[in-house]
């Protein structure tokens, strides 16, 4: 159980064009998503935090109109890239809390790498 | 604020060898959770460990143990007779606990590249 898929697994786009990742629960109702960003050999940093039904939560230094965020049911959540550039190429990672789950559980998805040309 | 150090940033041994990965964390929460997870080259996260801070026992589990230190904040990650399956990137992480108000955000260490030679 606790299963988290990511749509696409990768994604290659043009400059100047939007791309949308979904990160979605298969197996169970999230009240709270993650999305992570991870630049090659660096850590995981946390964009935003979104909870289903309002509007998310974004960490200070992320542009809220370039990284749209969407979490519009308890099972799916996007995060759209806005008028990407090469330097938005990056490893997109996804997780979430379980609804009346311990909430230092957290499940990631698989990832999503962009890259922007 | 919180934050996770992993000073090591890549380490290479050779097949059969222990090799233990540090990890070193502040924060002003009494309660709180630490994390361990692998990344291999694929990408995706697998979740190796979770510790609470009110749980200072030791574990093991196969060929891996974990050593939560809270006088020295640290919970290091020690791999025994490691495999060259054992190759990736490791991963020290810290969450907020439930009484700090905000999301129970999980803060990520810069990770630790292991390279397990054969």
């Amino acid at each position: 159980g606790a299963v988290v898929s990511q749509h696409p697994s990768w994604v290659i786009c043009k400059s100047g064009t939007s791309v949308k990742i979904e990160c979605r629960s298969l197996d169970f109702q999230a009240t709270t998503m993650f999305w992570y960003r991870q630049f090659p050999k660096q850590s995981l940093m946390l964009m935003a935090t979104s909870n289903e039904g309002s509007k998310a939560t974004y960490e200070q230094g992320v542009e809220k109109d370039k990284f749209l965020i969407n979490h519009a049911s308890l099972t799916l959540s996007t995060l759209t890239v806005t008028s990407a550039h090469p330097e938005d190429s990056s490893f997109y990672i996804c997780s979430a809390r379980e609804r009346g789950g311990p909430a230092y559980e957290q499940y990631f998805g698989p990832g999503t790498r962009l890259t922007v040309t | 604020a919180q934050k996770v150090t992993q000073a090591q940033t890549e380490i290479s041994v050779v097949e059969k060898e222990d090799v233990t990965l540090d990890c070193v964390y502040e924060t002003r929460d009494t309660t709180y959770y630490l994390f361990w997870y692998k990344q291999p080259p694929s990408g995706e996260l697998v979740f190796l460990i979770r510790r609470n801070s009110f749980d200072e026992q030791n574990e093991i589990s196969g060929r891996y143990s974990w050593n939560f230190q809270k006088s020295t904040s640290s919970f290091n990650f020690t791999i025994t007779a490691s495999q060259v399956v054992d190759s990736a990137v490791y991963f020290c992480a810290l969450s907020e606990g439930p009484y700090s108000g905000g999301y129970q955000k999980v803060t990520f260490g810069t990770g630790t590249k292991l390279q397990v030679i054969p």
